[in-house]
């Protein structure tokens, strides 16, 4: 089982309001990632957990709060989000920290912020 | 510093013919190198790696990729076009823990 699960795929928040996205995956793998991906564009690192510790924040606005509660599960708490933070937000598994291994992703959460 | 080159923001092949996808890469050291897929409204899809073994990697749907060090480069090749090949691809390089380096994509046209 390669599956990473994203929830909702789908959210539409106002700007005032607090919202949280899921990621999990079973697959044992240490190391998680939150990517945002705009338009016709690539994804863009914003957080890596390894081992349930941050490892890496990519000067991340502290709207988005990211939050790893055990080795399946990662979580992304948004507050007070700006429309300019409309995008796919992509989680990823990696078995370890090394960059030869695989990253493995979900299909998204499609994020719309009014 | 570590880098990809996409070649071409755009591809448009006919059905049943070749796919030539380009990238070039920069590392200072021995990197690994990944194509991934996005189809519209989706995540990414691994398609294949290089991680210094075999420089001809084969990979899922037909996809092969060859590993040139002389010429930094890994292109993403299939023999034959299909319909459902048309989307977005992503060729990736790692040479440090966590850093995935994005190329800025390619779109695939199919034309039937």
């Amino acid at each position: 089982d390669t599956e990473v699960t994203q929830t909702p795929k789908h959210l539409v928040m106002g700007m005032t309001n607090k919202k949280s996205l899921k990621c999990e995956q079973h697959m044992g793998h240490r190391a998680m990632y939150w990517y945002k991906q705009k338009a016709k564009k690539p994804p863009e690192l914003m957080f890596v957990y390894s081992y349930e510790k941050l490892s890496i924040n990519e000067s991340v606005p502290s709207r988005f709060s990211p939050e790893c509660p055990n080795s399946s599960l990662l979580n992304l708490h948004l507050h007070a989000l700006q429309p300019e933070d409309s995008a796919l937000y992509l989680c990823a598994s990696s078995r370890q920290r090394t960059g030869e291994n695989i990253q493995y992703f979900g299909a998204g959460t499609r994020l719309s912020v009014l | 510093a570590q880098s990809v080159t996409q070649l071409d923001s755009h591809v448009s092949v006919s059905e049943g013919t070749p796919v030539l996808l380009r990238c070039n890469y920069s590392s200072s050291y021995s990197p690994s190198l990944f194509w991934y897929v996005q189809h519209p409204n989706k995540g990414l899809q691994l398609l294949l790696k290089y991680t210094s073994a075999a420089t001809l990697v084969k990979g899922i749907n037909g996809f092969e990729a060859e590993f040139k060090k002389s010429e930094t480069s890994f292109h993403l090749t299939k023999p034959s076009a299909h319909m459902s090949d048309a989307a977005e691809y992503f060729c990736v390089v790692s040479d440090q823990p966590y850093k995935y380096i994005f190329g800025t994509g390619t779109r695939l046209k199919v034309l039937a």
